[in-house]
């Protein structure tokens, strides 16, 4: 499969903390890209980071990529009961799958007030 | 206006129906994408299409076809819908020639319920 998994499945904490959300994946990149999906709703672009980059920083959020472990990790800092969604990472392929991205199954976010 | 929209937003049909699923487009985008998302597996590409003239199978293709009517437009259809079907399906597209970004936008999504 080429499909990312993001770990944990679920994730819950209280507004202000630091939530750590990680991705994994097994082929090779052109880029990894996160996603945000409130409840039902359709997924929301986050942020992009790509093959060649190792750290990226949007906001309050912070992505980085290990592309030797074939991992990715996004970091909300500061986090608001707002902030509560599922988050997908999202493999974007290379050479014959260019333009095609492999979602994982997402981690769930809780943040309580 | 949203961007990319989708019709119906919620549908209840019974096995062996045919239905069809669309998806309309402003942002002027070439590729279009329809997937399914089921509770705890993420989404799942069903068909793509780069260009007008351009169609491809995702990795669950089986049991839906699409058309795609313009360049701004993008049919999913269901010919003989079946309760494992049952699932949230998006419609995404992404703008081609970007530096290998890929970066997709996805409509609201349409609820569809096979009895």
């Amino acid at each position: 499969s080429q499909q990312g998994e993001e770990d944990p499945q679920a994730l819950s904490i209280q507004e202000g903390e630091n939530a750590t959300m990680n991705c994994s994946y097994k082929t090779s990149i052109n880029n990894l890209q996160w996603y945000r999906q409130n409840s039902g709703r359709g997924l929301v672009h986050l942020i992009l980071i790509r093959s060649n980059e190792r750290e990226k920083h949007s906001g309050r959020l912070r992505v980085t990529l290990d592309t030797s472990k074939k991992s990715s990790s996004l970091l909300i800092t500061a986090s608001r009961a707002a902030d509560t969604a599922s988050y997908f990472c999202a493999k974007g392929g290379r050479g014959s799958t260019l333009g095609r991205l492999y979602f994982g199954r997402g981690t769930q976010l809780t943040v309580w007030p | 206006d949203a961007d990319v929209t989708q019709t119906p937003r919620n549908r209840i049909t019974k096995t062996g129906k045919r239905i069809m699923l669309e998806c309309s487009q402003t942002k002027g985008h070439d590729r279009m994408y329809w997937y399914r998302q089921d509770p705890g597996l993420g989404l799942r590409l069903i068909y793509y299409s780069f260009d007008v003239k351009d169609i491809n199978k995702g990795e669950i293709s089986d049991g839906y076809s699409v058309s795609r009517q313009a360049q701004a437009k993008f049919s999913l259809s269901l010919e003989s819908a079946i309760p494992n079907q049952t699932a949230l399906y998006f419609c995404a597209t992404s703008e081609a020639g970007t530096g290998g970004t890929d970066t997709q936008y996805f409509g609201p999504g349409t609820r569809l319920t096979v009895l």
